[in-house]
């Protein structure tokens, strides 16, 4: 069965940082792009970011808002994907999933999400 | 980027009769090297995560209720319901994929009239 389990969410003052981890299972963690989106409270969703199997090389592509602040990583070898973010801005207010695509999408299968809260 | 503009922003449906959402984007989502759309639909539900319903413009996913299908093509994407059922009560989401950034309509609030 396909998990992934976001932790790492916490209430931060703008200006800080706060490191996002999704822990995966059930599937090939290296064989598959994995992704971030997010939902401000009452809204829609917003993809974040995305990172490509380590075999595919290239770029990790990122939505313009969060360019230069959040990077995102992956450990293979414990099936860990990464969200570092920097630079917090009271609009990075959101749940934030880790997301992975197994064949159809890139979004196949989501996590619950964590909670990230920016205020001061 | 390309914009998702979704309609009706709220639909309210009697149980048993049909629901439609559409989806229009601001540019083609077809693939040609497959031959596929590459648009997607997502449920949500309160204090749940997204779960994809469709891919590829028409194909449910595993799991998914055969009351649920889409249509359409190019730019013109279509999610009916065919009968509307009280766990279908959600926020539905059409996304594309064919382009990066992937982007998201801004969701279509189907409630029970």
């Amino acid at each position: 069965e396909v998990q992934l389990v976001e932790s790492g969410g916490a209430l931060v003052k703008p200006g800080g940082s706060l490191r996002l981890t999704c822990a995966a299972s059930g599937f090939s963690f290296s064989d598959t792009w994995m992704s971030w989106i997010r939902q401000a409270p009452g809204k829609g969703l917003e993809w974040v970011g995305r990172i490509k199997r380590m075999s595919d090389g290239g770029p990790i592509d990122y939505a313009a808002p969060v360019r230069g602040r959040f990077t995102i990583s992956r450990d293979d070898s414990s099936n860990t994907l990464f969200l570092q973010m920097n630079s917090l801005k009271i609009e990075d207010t959101a749940v934030y999933y880790c997301s992975t695509g197994l064949g159809h999408t890139d979004n196949d299968f989501w996590g619950q999400g964590t909670l990230v809260t920016v205020s001061s | 980027d390309i914009v998702m503009i979704q309609s009706p922003e709220f639909l309210a449906v009697s149980l048993g009769e049909r629901a439609t959402i559409n989806c229009k984007s601001s540019q083609s989502v077809f693939y040609s090297p497959n031959n596929r759309h590459y648009l997607g639909w997502f449920q949500q539900k309160p204090g749940q995560p997204p779960r994809l319903l469709i891919y590829g413009a028409s194909t449910r996913a595993y799991g998914v209720p055969d009351r649920f299908s889409g249509s359409g093509s190019g730019t013109d994407f279509t999610l009916s319901i065919s009968s509307l059922q009280a766990e279908d009560v959600a926020i539905y989401y059409c996304q594309q994929y064919v382009s990066t950034p992937p982007t998201f309509g801004p969701g279509t609030k189907v409630d029970i009239k």
